[in-house]
């Protein structure tokens, strides 16, 4: 596709429910980047995935936080025993994997709402 | 620790210019980049610098001094439709090759 594209746009989930977001790359690019932005907060990395090497995980803020990227393109973050304060906009953005100067696109973002 | 800062908010009017300061405190650098996000929206690119200096790219440009951790987006001839945060991100080296560290964005309200 032309861009990065993101499902849901929305979703709303009950505490402790487990959701799925889940992201598609701009064709072509190797890189995707999953980050969370929270009202009035700057965005938080969250996950990396860069080709067919193992991602890094570092910025995942529990171990209910995990991702997938099948094939190399279409990712999958999901968040189990969903708590309030996942509560956020869920980006994802994708890149050439050229390295350092990778520029991201960025998608519309799922804005999940943990009621 | 990494630490990025710039104000929270701005106002400017119509057609004049504004700058938009960013400092840093990174485990290393690899760059810094200036997004645009408008309210509701995905942030998009605008520029790109790793060496001293100043990049311009229509009506804006974007410096940076590395020795002071420092660097300013100037925005020229300002138009209502520039109204938006203005995130500024450096690429460090922290856990990750790909890992840009944001500031928690400029909002800039463009008045008539």
């Amino acid at each position: 596709g032309a861009g990065v594209s993101q499902s849901p746009s929305n979703k709303v989930t009950e505490k402790g429910k487990d959701v799925e977001l889940r992201c598609d790359p701009i064709s072509g690019h190797t890189a995707l980047y999953w980050y969370r932005q929270s009202l009035g907060q700057g965005l938080e990395f969250l996950i990396y995935f860069q080709g067919n090497s193992a991602p890094d995980k570092s910025g995942l803020p529990s171990d209910r936080f995990s991702a997938e990227r099948t094939g190399g393109s279409v990712s999958t973050l999901t968040i189990q025993r969903t708590q309030q304060e996942d509560s956020a906009v869920y980006l994802c953005a994708s890149g050439s994997g050229t390295g350092w100067t990778d520029t991201q696109y960025f998608g519309p973002g799922t804005r999940l709402t943990v009621l | 620790g990494q630490n990025i800062d710039q104000p929270t908010e701005m106002t400017a009017t119509e057609g004049a210019i504004v700058q938009i300061n960013c400092t840093y405190q990174t485990s290393g650098f690899n760059g810094l980049f200036w997004y645009q996000q408008h309210a509701g929206e995905a942030p998009t690119f605008l520029s790109y610098n790793v060496l001293d200096g100043l990049e311009e790219k229509g009506r804006f440009s974007s410096f940076l001094s590395r020795s002071k951790g420092y660097s300013y987006l100037l925005l020229k001839e300002l138009q209502m439709k520039d109204s938006a945060s203005y995130l500024c991100a450096v690429m460090g080296y922290g856990g990750s090759q790909g890992n840009l560290i944001f500031g928690k964005g400029t909002k800039l309200s463009v008045k008539p």
